[in-house]
């Protein structure tokens, strides 16, 4: 079965710096999908790529879908002690079915 | 604030007890899902229903069982839960479960269920 990779698992940045988490695919996707889990909180929607090749940008936060519809990435220019929680990618897999999450990487920021 | 509602938002149990998740959208959508997480593990999809019928059920055991009563609701039922299901438990919506629809799910805050 279709198969999301997402890492790193766990990232410690101090605030201010970058970061980027990555997710791969075994198989081509329609789509692909972010969403942001604080501590304690539910996963909430941040974005969806549909387009080989396509960039999306949300102020500090810059989405990228690889031109093989296989790779995804998040990048979060100056991180902010707000950018703290889990961020999941979630693919729909070429037939248009269910969503499937990655693992999720942990964004911890110092202040 | 979510809009999805789900109650209870905590609910400890004994593995004899019979109780009720519930989850109400008033978003019109027509997709509805229960899943499953486990502490820093990603949501795990236990059922769907499209158009108030059970359209997956990814071999979750007949302990939890679904039902959506109208198209704004909907509950898992729990009977006879083993400690490894606790677990948070959250219920999305989506407009549709058809492809290139938006397809964005739209959580509820979840029901944190323990069973001792």
């Amino acid at each position: 079965g279709q198969q999301v990779m997402q890492i790193p698992q766990y990232q410690h940045v101090q605030e201010g710096e970058d970061f980027t988490t990555y997710c791969n695919s075994s198989t081509t996707l329609s789509n692909i999908q972010w969403y942001k889990q604080r501590p304690g909180g539910h996963p909430v929607f941040l974005i969806q790529l549909v387009k080989s090749g396509e960039v999306k940008k949300q102020k500090r936060l810059t989405f990228q879908f690889g031109e093989a519809k296989k790779n995804s990435s998040l990048h979060i220019t100056a991180t902010q002690t707000t950018d703290v929680g889990t961020y999941f990618c979630a693919g729909r897999d070429n037939a248009g079915n269910m969503l499937t999450f990655g693992g999720g990487t942990r964004l911890m920021v110092k202040p | 604030d979510t809009e999805v509602t789900q109650t209870p938002k905590h609910l400890v149990m004994g593995m004899t007890n019979k109780k009720s998740l519930k989850c109400e959208q008033h978003m019109g959508h027509r997709a509805m899902y229960w899943y499953k997480q486990k502490a820093k593990k990603p949501p795990e999809l236990m059922f769907v229903y499209s158009y108030e019928k059970l359209s997956i059920n990814e071999s979750v055991p007949s302990r939890f069982s679904p039902e959506c009563p109208n198209s704004s609701l909907l509950n898992l039922h729990l009977h006879a839960l083993q400690p490894e299901d606790s677990a948070l438990y959250l219920c999305a919506s989506s407009p549709s479960v058809r492809t290139f629809d938006t397809g964005e799910l739209f959580f509820g805050e979840g029901s944190r269920l323990t069973v001792l």
